[in-house]
């Protein structure tokens, strides 16, 4: 089983109400990642576990949180949605070290912000 | 810093007919260079990789060269199919490290009409 669950597929939020997404892997992949995709941009790394040591992006960093409880899960935390959070969040999985090593993605939550 | 930059925003094609995507990148170092395919209502999932300069990856009749002089990553396909349909990034793994961060372009949506 290659796939990365992503819950929900859609979430709708309130300016300034906090947001959490979840995210799970069954594939044992030491690092796990959270993109940010918004309409005609490229999607862009938040942040990333590697087993569970936390980096975070630096234009990002204060903006979002996460925590990983095990190795298979992982979530992507808002403290106060504001709308320029709409967008699709993608979390993606993979084994690292390997040059080249597949990144594996879910279907993505859809948040939008109202 | 490291980039990608993918021109066509949409392809329209008939079927069977030649389909060809820029990319070009900039980076240091030797890059691993990736195109990710993203069918309606899933996540981007890899279509191909190249390691090498001068290398060629190739998958379900898909091609892309690496060239590093020009610094480009061309996508091909001699002959489109309607299931091809899709949004196909060029990608560029981040360096230097193996950490799996992927530095996306913009994407090309391509519809291939019956």
């Amino acid at each position: 089983d290659t796939t990365v669950k992503q819950n929900p597929r859609y979430k709708l939020a309130r300016v300034g109400k906090p947001v959490n997404l979840i995210c799970s892997q069954t594939m044992n992949h030491d690092t796990m990642y959270w993109y940010q995709k918004k309409p005609n941009q490229a999607p862009k790394l938040l942040l990333f576990y590697y087993d569970k040591i936390l980096n975070r992006e630096a234009d990002t960093f204060e903006k979002f949180q996460s925590s990983r409880p095990n190795n298979s899960f992982c979530s992507l935390y808002i403290g106060s949605a504001g709308l320029e959070y709409s967008a699709m969040y993608l979390c993606a999985s993979s084994s690292r070290g390997r040059r080249g090593t597949e990144v594996f993605f879910g279907k993505g939550t859809r948040l939008t912000v109202v | 810093g490291n980039s990608v930059t993918q021109m066509q925003g949409q392809v329209t094609l008939s079927e069977e007919e030649f389909l060809f995507i820029n990319c070009t990148y900039s980076t240091t170092g030797y890059p691993t260079l990736f195109w990710y395919v993203q069918y309606p209502g899933e996540g981007p999932q890899l279509l191909l990789k190249v390691t090498t300069a001068n290398n060629k990856g190739s998958s379900r009749g898909f091609e892309a060269t690496y060239d590093k002089g020009t610094t480009s990553f061309h996508l091909q396909k001699a002959s489109v199919q309607e299931s091809d349909s899709a949004v196909y990034y060029c990608v560029l793994g981040d360096q230097p490290g193996n950490t799996g961060k992927l530095i996306f372009g913009l994407g090309t949506t391509l519809q291939v009409q019956p």
